[in-house]
């Protein structure tokens, strides 16, 4: 089973608007990790949060993390038609050697 | 830089036939991963390596399934006989050993008729 499940399943949105997607996940884990896919192609690393930190900045993402409710955020600001894709969580489970389990996905739209 | 090359890119192939899914992975990295993508379960992990050695294939489906890694740069993932219930993307990932991040490869689309 999937230990992150993302919300929204799907987002569209108008070009230059913010992009907010959401992960829970189940088990106590090393970190959190973002991953975008674009149609056809492999998995992209974005960005990593680790399970001591809240929040994260990497260009026009953030990251938050809150390890009480198992959940965190992605955060894509000023949008662009180039960030049409699905964006997956993946968390790194304590002792897990490092095996990542990654969330059901949500696919991104952004309208030009 | 090369990233991680898999092949073939797509496979078209009959039921019962053998399928072999090529990976070589980025120089220097260590860690091998292999998974596979299907809209109803998702991306799932098969089966991983550490310097060549299989550590987890918990998560392969069937004895149909075997993967290999001869050396530090070729693994293989093969499917004997395959099943139309096989036909998914299948990608390759490595990552240096005990680094977090993974480097996926562009994936393998096999249809299996």
């Amino acid at each position: 089973s999937q230990q992150g499940e993302e919300d929204p399943q799907a987002l569209s949105i108008q070009e230059g608007e913010n992009a907010t997607m959401n992960c829970s996940y189940k088990t106590s884990i090393n970190n959190l990790q973002w991953y975008r896919q674009n149609s056809g192609r492999g998995l992209v690393h974005l960005i990593l949060i680790r399970s001591n930190e809240r929040e994260k900045h990497s260009g026009r993402l953030r990251v938050t993390l809150d390890t009480s409710k198992k959940s965190s955020s992605l955060l894509i600001t000023a949008s662009r038609a180039a960030d049409t894709a699905s964006y997956f969580c993946a968390t790194d489970a304590t002792g897990s050697a490092r095996q990542l389990t990654f969330g059901s996905g949500t696919q991104l739209t952004v309208l030009p | 830089d090369a990233g991680v090359i898999q092949s073939p890119r797509h496979e078209v192939t009959e039921m019962g036939q053998e399928v072999t899914l090529r990976c070589k992975p980025i120089s220097g990295h260590n860690s091998l991963f292999w998974y596979r993508q299907t809209m109803m379960r998702g991306l799932e992990l098969l089966i991983y390596f550490n310097n060549n050695v299989p550590i987890d294939d918990s998560g392969m489906p069937e004895d149909r399934f075997s993967a290999k890694m001869p050396n530090a740069s070729f693994s293989t993932l093969k499917i004997q006989p395959s099943e139309p219930r096989d036909s998914a993307v299948y990608f390759c990932a490595s990552s240096v050993q005990g680094a977090d991040t993974q480097y996926f490869g562009p994936g393998t689309r096999l249809t299996v008729l």
